[in-house]
């Protein structure tokens, strides 16, 4: 089965700065990876999503993510934080994807400090 | 509303009661799924139904834990003699038939039980 691992439980970060949320997956023949974000009080919304192409996969709010099989790697990246990205942060995988439960990752708490 | 909705907002109940949960998804989405986050954790994958049926249940933990979808659209997720360890947030989602892997969230049912 697939699993998810996000190494930092929480990460602060000064405003401005730039920032990297880790995430590894357990290995498989195909795998289909997703960024998902939860601001306070709000449900889980899409940031991003890698399924086949280019390894380098932008998303919204200024976020990219970089595939990495060698390392079984899909670390979240931005350049630039603001106050407003301070939210948990999930990863997750898929081996099918469309309409098959994603497995997620137990999130990073992201705290920006003015 | 366009999004995925979820009722109520927050429950609380005593052990040993029985609990109901709704999800009513975004008008057209075939698939809907059901999962649970505990504090400081990631959703865990419950069940996920693909029209009426249950596609893949696996994820629920025992047979007090049940969820229906009858008519292929509103699900109602049913936990009987509630447990303390139930208290969790339990998220609905739902997606379209293809291969893009996003789910949509609601914004979840904070289960508390006493």
């Amino acid at each position: 089965a697939q699993s998810v691992t996000q190494l930092d439980s929480q990460v602060p970060v000064f405003e401005e700065a730039p920032v990297e949320l880790r995430c590894n997956y357990s290995s498989s023949v195909s795998v289909y990876l997703f960024w998902y974000v939860q601001y306070p009080n709000q449900g889980l919304q899409l940031l991003l999503k890698y399924l086949s192409g280019s390894t380098l996969v932008k998303g919204i709010n200024g976020f990219e993510a970089e595939f990495n099989k060698s390392q079984t790697s899909f670390h979240l990246r931005k350049p630039s934080v603001h106050i407003s990205d301070t939210a948990e942060y999930f990863c997750a995988v898929s081996d099918r994807p469309g309409n098959t439960p994603l497995v997620f990752g137990k999130g990073t708490r992201l705290s920006v400090i003015a | 509303g366009a999004g995925v909705s979820q009722t109520p907002s927050n429950k609380v109940t005593e052990k040993g009661k029985y609990v109901e949960l709704r999800c009513d998804p975004i008008s057209g989405h075939t698939a809907l799924y059901w999962y649970r986050q505990s504090l400081g954790q990631g959703p865990e994958f419950l069940i996920y139904f693909q029209g009426t049926g249950a596609a893949d249940d696996s994820g629920l933990p025992n047979d007090r834990f049940f969820a229906v979808r009858p008519e292929g659209s509103v699900s109602t997720l049913k936990i009987q003699r509630t447990e303390r360890g139930d208290s969790a947030v339990y998220l609905c989602a739902s997606s379209l038939f293809t291969s893009s892997g996003e789910l949509f969230f609601g914004e979840g049912s904070r289960l508390t039980v006493l």
